[in-house]
């Protein structure tokens, strides 16, 4: 049961572009909502993470928009660079001490 | 640098052979994790361990064992490889298991079985 829907598998932007990925979740006990950036041959690592009493957050490029009843959570980065060309994967997780549970990921590509 | 440190980074073994995954981490982390990575399937959870002294099954377990040798090391075998195990493993440490805590990796150990 995949518990973290994310899309699309890959995504092409040029340079300056927006990027949008989207995450839907099932399980409503889920209160921490991180994403992973992830280099070819890297670790992920954090990069942004949101609780469900904000709609959104926002870090330099990066922002999560979160919609509680819709049970969904989208990553926007602003002004892409070719830089930003990575593996992104949503998450999930509640606080009864459990482990992330991972999306299947977004390879993200950015022309320039 | 602090952080998590896997070894091996590479590894090929033959059906059937044995191995285990080293993971430790310097930053006095309590929890601990190991995922595994292979193409569209994401980060898939294996084992974790939530404090020094516990252990719980992931989404993936089968075929794995793993040992919470101290609060550092983080340890994952395989007692008789398959190819379907061919995958890149992470393992990862956070402050405490539960929300709010990123994550760090460490820098994964690519494991072909042949």
């Amino acid at each position: 049961q995949q518990q973290v829907k994310q899309s699309p598998q890959s995504l092409i932007v040029q340079k300056g572009g927006i990027s949008i990925i989207n995450c839907a979740y099932e399980n409503t006990a889920f209160d921490y909502f991180p994403w992973y950036q992830q280099f070819p041959g890297k670790g992920p690592a954090l990069l942004i993470a949101i609780r469900p009493d904000v709609s959104e957050k926002k870090e330099g490029r990066f922002t999560i928009s979160f919609n509680k009843s819709a049970k969904q959570f989208s990553l926007h980065i602003m002004d892409s660079q070719p830089g930003d060309s990575a593996t992104y994967f949503c998450a999930a997780s509640t606080q009864a001490g459990t482990a992330l549970i991972f999306g299947k990921g977004t390879t993200l590509s950015v022309s320039s | 640098n602090a952080g998590v440190t896997q070894t091996p980074k590479f590894q090929v073994l033959k059906t059937g052979q044995s191995m285990t995954l080293q993971c430790a981490q310097d930053m006095n982390h309590n929890s601990m994790y190991w995922y595994r990575q292979d193409p569209g399937m994401g980060l898939r959870l294996i084992y974790y361990s939530a404090s020094e002294g516990t252990t719980d099954k992931g989404e993936v377990p089968n075929g794995y064992n793993v040992s919470r040798l101290n609060k550092r090391e983080f340890s994952l075998r395989l007692e008789s490889a398959a190819p379907s195990q061919t995958s890149v493993y992470f393992c990862a440490s956070s402050a405490t298991a539960g929300t709010a805590y990123g994550y760090t990796f460490g820098s994964g150990t690519r494991l072909t079985v042949v």
